[in-house]
């Protein structure tokens, strides 16, 4: 079975700090893994996606993740926090034969001025 | 405008009552989903449709049940055997495709009175 753990469920950093976001998976399969942002009373939106080739993703607003499969690891950084990327963040990957996800319990981003 | 809409944004339910949440999407995805999301716990999977008129369980389908008798609409009934329904509830469609990627409409958010 397929299994996501999001280190942290708060992560503080300052205004222009690094970003990092940590999300270890379990998977029987190949992995397709996802980031998906979350802003107050809405639905997600998808950051970034890996299915295959290159192991370095960039995604929209700045964000990337980093598929390293010796680490069963997919963390998402940016190098500056800006205001506007205080949101809640989930780590998800593929399941049930691909056709569904298996989503982490998710880490809420707070930037500080 | 393409997209998924999630119909009422909030819905009240009273004790012993079946209500039903709306999902459309004209995106002309195949499959849909629905989840639950209570805060710590990320989103969990209730039920998922591949195909008009069938569909499977999730991992926390008890005391709910889903239809999909068209392509574009997959509504979500909150049984009365479902005894803490207060969470917010996600509808995501996705094509076909063990790359394609999942979207989710806006969520409504179901409170017991």
């Amino acid at each position: 079975a397929q299994s996501v753990t999001q280190l942290g469920s708060h992560v503080s950093v300052s205004e222009g700090a690094l970003v990092l976001l940590r999300c270890n998976y379990s998977s029987s399969v190949p992995p397709y893994l996802f980031w998906y942002v979350q802003y107050p009373n809405q639905g997600l939106q998808l950051l970034l996606k890996y299915t295959t080739g290159a192991t370095l993703v960039k995604g929209i607003n700045g964000f990337e993740a980093e598929f390293k499969k010796s680490e069963t690891s997919f963390h998402l950084t940016k190098p500056s926090a800006h205001m506007s990327d205080a949101a809640e963040y989930f780590c998800a990957v593929s399941s049930s034969g691909y056709s569904t996800l298996t989503f982490g319990k998710g880490t809420m981003l707070l930037v500080s001025p | 405008d393409g997209g998924i809409t999630q119909s009422p944004k909030y819905l009240f339910r009273k004790e012993g009552q079946n209500v039903t949440l709306s999902c459309e999407q004209n995106l002309n995805h195949d499959a849909m989903y629905w989840y639950r999301q209570d805060p710590g716990q990320g989103l969990r999977l209730i039920y998922y449709s591949q195909i008009v008129n069938d569909f499977q369980k999730g991992d926390i389908a008890e005391g709910y049940s889903v239809s999909r008798e068209k392509k574009e609409s997959f509504p979500l009934t909150v049984t009365s055997a479902q005894k803490n329904p207060t969470a917010f509830y996600l509808c995501a469609s996705r094509l076909l495709g063990i790359q394609e990627t999942q979207y989710f409409g806006p969520g409504t958010r179901l409170l017991v009175l």
